[in-house]
């Protein structure tokens, strides 16, 4: 089974800090998408990757925001400098099958960020 | 641009058969997913139709109708642990957009 380790769990930091969000596929994954979530908005994709390389990052609200993937077992997603309107629970999924549909999706448990 | 339409919330006893409708506008489709999420929890799958017509996982039933840009998600003999929050998703050039999320409350 696809597993997702993401951290911070919860981030609580104030206007103007820099905030980086870790996703970690436990299995690598070629694939990976970067999800925010907030009562206004509902479920938006910020950024997906594939084979490491970003395909769409049109969802990315401004240059604040910035998003890697190093590698198949690892992304970041920087927020700098954070803003109160960027609270949100902040996601991150894998196909459930590598390789497989990007339809079926395995998210994370999310990182609940908290900007002051 | 794509759209997703789904009742903000439904309500259901214990027993009972709930039916979520989605309807949706999008270019570029491939087929409908559909996504649970209790409170505090993160998005699970629960199906996907690619094609027209009815799929059935245990409790769970989903329906596509293409022509009609229409799908629905069935939840039987409905529990006290299916409140959560059901989101349809359109899979449209390898992403998912999500619809707005039908919160379901079920009572005793």
């Amino acid at each position: 089974d696809a597993g997702v380790i993401q951290s911070p769990r919860h981030e609580v930091t104030e206007m103007g800090q820099e905030v980086t969000l870790r996703c970690k596929p436990i299995s690598g994954h070629n694939s990976l998408f970067w999800y925010r979530q907030t009562m206004m908005r509902g479920l938006e994709l910020l950024i997906y990757f594939n084979n490491n390389v970003p395909i769409d990052d049109s969802g990315m609200p401004e240059d604040r925001f910035s998003a890697k993937m190093p590698n198949a077992s690892f992304s970041t997603l920087k927020i700098q400098p954070s803003e109160p309107r960027d609270s949100a629970v902040y996601f991150c999924a894998i196909p459930r099958q590598d390789g497989g549909s990007d339809n079926e999706q395995f998210f994370g448990p999310g990182t609940r960020l908290t900007v002051l | 641009g794509q759209s997703l339409e789904q009742p903000s919330e439904v309500t259901a006893v214990e027993g009972a058969i709930v039916q979520i409708n989605c309807t949706y506008q999008t270019s570029g489709f491939y087929g409908l997913s559909w996504y649970q999420q209790h409170d505090g929890g993160a998005p699970t799958f629960l199906s996907y139709n690619a094609l027209d017509g009815l799929e059935e996982t245990g409790r769970f039933s989903s329906f596509l109708s293409r022509s009609d840009s229409y799908g629905y998600l069935l939840l039987q003999e409905l529990q006290m642990k299916d409140s959560a929050s059901y989101f349809c998703a359109v899979a449209s050039f390898q992403k998912l957009v999500f619809g707005t999320g039908t919160r379901l409350l079920v009572s005793p």
